[in-house]
């Protein structure tokens, strides 16, 4: 089946623009994450979703950073104002946990990425 | 506190020969769940096995493995009969509560022919 696709791609940005970046999960994925990676460092965690209620939003380094699901799908990651220590590679994950008699089994969840976007500000 | 360690920045391994990759972790929590993600230079992180933390038999997904040494708190990758393709950036993670992962800083493998 289709992976988790994310657009665009690559985004160039002056610095003082807002962006937009999508993120279409795997049908079915009850969880979504944003994550930050700079160039040769581990992903950082950004956001987390399940369907449309963002249950955590603590790793956004700032009020420019904003996130939104609104229909438990298609998840938006919006910067506003750019700046030059935005430029990184923004990572989006979806998960669901394997399922054991018919239910739902915590703590199981495997997350699997996007191919990522690139955003370079200048 | 860093929670997920990689002390290897980058390994050489010879074609056909097994490597091992070392990850230990830092957690006061009695569930976790640790993860290896591989990164070729396309940039896209895939998923290659799973550990958690009640499971009694180390994981094992084809040609990689997981040395699960819970009292030392260390989740090593073995990758058996290395290949070309496996030359990238692997990635061990942690899940804390609230499912987020928590990634160590990586560690470039290089297969040489």
């Amino acid at each position: 089946g289709a992976g988790v696709s994310q657009s665009p791609r690559y985004k160039v940005a002056k610095r003082g623009q807002d962006v937009a970046l999508r993120c279409d999960p795997i049908s079915g994925h009850v969880s979504l994450f944003w994550y930050q990676q700079a160039l040769g460092q581990g992903p950082e965690f950004l956001t987390y979703f399940q369907n449309e209620a963002q249950l955590d939003k603590s790793g956004l380094p700032s009020d420019r950073f904003f996130a939104e699901r609104p229909e438990g799908s298609v998840s938006t990651l919006k910067i506003q104002r750019t700046q030059q220590e935005d430029s990184a590679v923004y990572l989006c994950a979806s998960s669901v946990p394997a399922v054991s008699s018919g239910r739902a089994v915590p703590g199981t969840d495997t997350q699997y990425f996007g191919p990522g976007t690139r955003l370079t500000v200048l | 506190a860093q929670k997920i360690t990689q002390t290897q920045p980058g390994m050489f391994v010879q074609e056909k020969e097994a490597v091992t990759l070392d990850c230990t972790y830092d957690t006061s929590d009695p569930s976790y769940g640790l993860f290896w993600y591989k990164q070729p230079s396309s940039g896209e992180m895939i998923f290659l096995i799973y550990q958690g933390s009640y499971d009694q038999q180390n994981a094992t997904e084809g040609r990689y493995s997981l040395n699960f040494q819970k009292a030392r708190k260390s989740a090593n990758l073995v990758i058996s009969a290395s290949q070309l393709g496996d030359s990238a950036m692997y990635f061990c993670a942690m899940r804390e509560p609230g499912n987020k992962l928590v990634f160590g800083a990586g560690t470039i493998l290089r297969v040489k022919s």
